[in-house]
């Protein structure tokens, strides 16, 4: 039973482009969610994040936006960066307590 | 200075053998997670500590035992080690209040 999905597995963008990664939830109890990105051999870094209140969140070249009615998040990354190449996970909270994970987004940006 | 470090990195060993990975925060926080990534790259939430007391248990066969000695550490120990716990494990941490948990490195667990 996956409450948080991410139905691309895998995503290419030229650099300097926009990437959209998206991520869709069925657990309408969720309040918080969360992006990390993955390096291999390396734990999810935190990259931003959006309360259920907002639709929408920004920090420099990042910005999900929130869709509660369709219970979807999108990511945005503009301009998209080689450096940006990862995977992408996003998670759902209820109660800023464990993290639900979607099975991620690998990006790659070329050059 | 690393925030959350897990030990070791690698482990490979038999199955029926017990092992234990610990883990380390220096941030002052007051909760932390065991996650398991199994081969299809979910994350999935296996115990959670909130001052030294277990407050989130999943479905986790009991050959799995989690201690958490102090705040700043929540060890795991595994039992009859089977070949499906194969999968890397993540500790995390998380200050009540705060945006977001940290993550470790992983340990990655090879049950040959």
């Amino acid at each position: 039973d996956q409450q948080v999905k991410q139905n691309s597995p895998s995503l290419s963008v030229q650099e300097g482009r926009i990437s959209i990664l998206n991520c869709d939830y069925t657990n309408s109890m969720f309040d918080y969610f969360l992006w990390y990105k993955k390096y291999p051999a390396e734990g999810p870094t935190f990259l931003i994040s959006i309360s259920s209140i907002k639709d929408k969140n920004e920090d420099g070249r990042f910005t999900v936006f929130l869709n509660k009615s369709a219970k979807h998040l999108s990511l945005h990354i503009v301009p998209s960066q080689p450096g940006d190449s990862a995977v992408y996970f996003c998670a759902a909270t209820t109660g800023r307590r464990a993290l639900t994970f979607g099975s991620g987004t690998r990006l790659q940006v070329q050059p | 200075d690393t925030a959350v470090s897990q030990t070791p990195k690698y482990l490979v060993t038999q199955m029926g053998n017990d092992k234990s990975i610990k883990c380390e925060q220096n941030l002052g926080h007051d909760t932390m997670y065991w996650y398991k990534q199994d081969s299809k790259k979910f994350l999935k939430i296996m115990f959670s500590y909130n001052n030294k007391e277990l407050i989130i248990n999943e479905t986790v066969p009991n050959r799995f035992s989690p201690k958490s000695p102090d705040k700043a550490h929540l060890n795991l120990h595994i039992n009859s080690l089977e070949l499906g716990d194969s999968a890397v494990y993540f500790c995390a941490s998380f200050e009540t209040g705060e945006e977001t948990q940290y993550f470790g490195p992983g340990t990655r667990l090879l049950v040959l």
